[in-house]
């Protein structure tokens, strides 16, 4: 199982919006809509953003959107703040019962 | 819910490398969440190794590259979960997290533990 396809890298000014892409398969993010996002900072485990392609848990602010057409999804981060400057990773559902990360996308502010 | 990591953070080269994750707040057995393995290296970024849950027996689901290698498994008398992987290499050096997946609530990896560093010496 492959790794869903992240940029590298995305960057924008405070109260900017930056969307991040999440590149899959028909094995994966294609047909199903159980992908999830998940923010980072350094030295710390990840933690649930996004879910079910387009949900927030609760205390996740709607800064934090997620969206999906065809084999992918993006998340689109508004009015971009400084605690939002961290890594992203997005995450599908597959085909084999299994679960597969993307490579992971660092946004700067 | 809290998850709390042990396990030794140097493995030797083809040994096992074996990690436990206690769980506070709930229940290894609740019959809504997976109980999952997940690694973080600089090489590999974020890896879903495979994981365990309870729906009138237990299950199991691992990661295709590492099936030959990997037991996930649940103490119930211990409310834990414990990762096993054998004949390591350098290449399985990693930060290894303990994470629930909870499909009575976000489904998603909503809970995590504070992660295991583990270094696999040649």
């Amino acid at each position: 199982q492959s790794a869903l396809t992240q940029p590298p890298s995305a960057s924008g000014s405070p109260g900017q919006s930056v969307t991040i892409s999440c590149t899959g398969t028909t094995d994966d993010i294609g047909s199903y809509n159980y992908v999830a996002w998940y923010q980072q900072h350094p030295g710390k485990p990840p933690q649930l953003i996004i879910f079910d392609v387009t949900k927030r848990p609760s205390g996740v602010p709607d800064r934090f959107s997620g969206s999906k057409s065809g084999n992918t999804a993006s998340l689109t981060v508004s009015g971009l703040q400084a605690e939002d400057e961290a890594d992203y990773y997005c995450t599908s559902y597959t085909d084999s019962d299994t679960y597969v990360f993307g490579t992971g996308t660092k946004v700067s502010v | 819910v809290q998850l709390q990591q042990s396990g030794p953070g140097l493995v030797k080269s083809s040994q096992t490398l074996s990690l436990t994750c206690a769980i506070s707040g709930d229940s290894v057995s609740t019959n809504t969440v997976a109980w999952t393995w997940i690694r973080q290296s600089p090489s590999r970024g974020l890896e879903w190794l495979g994981r365990a849950y309870y729906r009138s027996k237990w299950r199991n689901d691992y990661a295709p590259s590492l099936k030959r290698r990997i037991t996930i498994s649940a103490d119930t008398s211990k409310n834990q979960l414990s990762l096993h992987l054998t004949s390591v290499t350098p290449d399985d050096s990693a930060v290894y997290f303990c994470a629930r997946r909870n499909y009575g609530g976000p489904n998603g990896l909503d809970v995590w533990g504070q992660g295991t560093t583990v270094t696999v010496s040649s």
